[in-house]
């Protein structure tokens, strides 16, 4: 079992260029998140899915949009890159509700220059 | 303002000493609060879970508690370990969604 995965781990961008985050999880959740986490703040969650083929925005969900075509996977885009995104971006995934317990996947740290 | 406030922001402890961490929420109507622990360069990993009806918690060295009524909540870790040297994040749930507080970077030192 991975777990959740993402790829990649490392990304630089200038400003106006497009990118996007794959999030793979190997334990047949339902839920999956999108989070940023930036330096003295908590994290923020950008967009959420709560099953295959749906999707809802979060509480930062400018700026980025999201598919889930598969259960397993879920995708970040950035349409055109800001410095305002540089970030840490962690993809989770559960059971349902976030009641029940997260799994975070490694980050992806994201450089807008 | 961040309706899940944690303290300190960092703390330094010798190896083998106990502390004490702290969470502040506004959160309402409540679910859950959890602790996460977060290594550096990692994803944040779960330590412990409550609904609002417990007070308290343990996983190991790790013992969390919870005040409904005051919503206070501290997590204390016993005879620190290097390998506690982390970030600890305070999560609360309303109903569906969650709320994370930017945590405390602690570090322990030998």
């Amino acid at each position: 079992n991975a777990g959740v995965t993402q790829t990649p781990k490392f990304r630089v961008l200038k400003t106006g260029q497009s990118m996007t985050l794959l999030c793979a999880q190997d334990m047949n959740h339902e839920y999956m998140y999108w989070y940023r986490q930036d330096p003295g703040m908590g994290l923020r969650l950008i967009h959420y899915s709560v099953g295959e083929g749906t999707t809802a925005k979060g509480e930062v969900p400018d700026g980025y949009n999201v598919s889930r075509l598969k259960k397993q996977n879920f995708l970040l885009g950035l349409e055109s890159a800001a410095p305002s995104q540089t970030s840490v971006y962690f993809c989770a995934s559960s059971w349902t509700v976030p009641q029940y317990e997260q799994y975070f996947g490694p980050g992806t740290r994201l450089t807008v220059t | 303002k961040n309706q899940v406030e944690q303290s300190p922001q960092s703390l330094i402890i010798l190896e083998g000493k106990n502390c004490t961490l702290q969470c502040n929420y506004t959160v309402s109507p409540f679910s859950n609060l959890r602790w996460y622990k977060q290594d550096t360069g990692r994803g944040p990993v779960s330590l412990t879970i409550m609904t609002f009806s417990e007070n308290t918690k343990s996983n190991g060295r790790y013992t969390a508690t919870l005040d409904a009524d005051t919503k206070q909540s501290s997590l204390h870790i016993t005879a620190s370990q290097l390998s506690d040297s982390a970030s600890y994040i305070c999560v609360v749930s309303p109903t569906e969604d969650m709320r994370f507080g930017a945590g405390t970077r602690l570090t322990v030192k030998p």
